[in-house]
């Protein structure tokens, strides 16, 4: 099975500003996840969204983020005003059905804020 | 909470031999999974292998197998006649079976960066 398609791959942003990473599925998936990576450190779990709803997030998914699903299309990630500390890599990964265990990632999105 | 611990933060190898990468978890469940995930220099993830922890028998795919033992929480990766493109780093990671609203994430270890000598 296809991995998501994630844009732009790499996005560099001044700190303060809004960015908005986009996670293109298949559409058929059901089960969305952002995860992050900052650099050189383990990969960390944002948040689940499912049926058009946050099924779960992490403490890191605080009120700067925001995820939605417009028009059934693109899973969108928005951080509000980014900080320096939030340069990583993010990653859209879903599963494809209400049992799926696998998760598969799209090939991530490297932000830079500067 | 559950907690991935991976104790080797580099591991090399000679090209075609074999090599374990150990993982070890922390979790009060009796029900959930298990994967390795392989994260090249070009920094997607890809999945190796997965176990599910109600089953006994040790997964295998190709080269990969696992080592799974549930009662001392240990899902190590061994894997066979390694290739030079073998390299790159691997998460262990862990999922809940069950979970209420139906989409747990992944735990993931800190990762092995493992080396391929040719």
């Amino acid at each position: 099975e296809p991995e998501v398609t994630q844009t732009p791959s790499h996005q560099v942003t001044q700190m303060g500003q809004e960015v908005i990473l986009r996670c293109v599925p298949i559409s058929n998936h059901l089960y969305f996840y952002w995860y992050r990576q900052i650099l050189g450190q383990k990969v960390e779990f944002l948040v689940s969204f499912y049926n058009n709803e946050i099924s779960e997030k992490s403490e890191i998914f605080d009120d700067q983020f925001s995820v939605e699903r417009p028009d059934g299309s693109n899973f969108t990630l928005k951080i509000r005003s980014t900080k320096l500390e939030d340069s990583a890599m993010y990653f859209c990964a879903r599963t494809a059905t209400e049992k799926g265990t696998e998760a598969f990632f799209g090939q991530g999105t490297r932000l830079t804020v500067v | 909470a559950q907690t991935v611990t991976q104790s080797q933060p580099e591991m090399s190898v000679q090209e075609a031999e074999t090599v374990t990468l150990s993982c070890t978890y922390d979790t009060s469940e009796s029900d959930y999974y298990l994967f390795w995930y392989k994260q090249p220099p070009s920094r997607q993830m890809i999945l190796v292998i997965r176990q599910e922890a109600y089953k006994q028998q040790n997964a295998t795919e190709n080269r990969f197998s696992v080592n799974f033992q549930k009662a001392a929480k240990s899902f190590s990766l061994k894997i066979s006649d390694s290739q030079l493109g073998d390299a790159a780093m691997y998460f262990c990671a862990y999922r809940e079976m069950y979970s209420g609203g139906g989409a747990d994430g992944l735990t993931f270890g800190k990762g092995t960066h493992l080396i391929i000598q040719p």
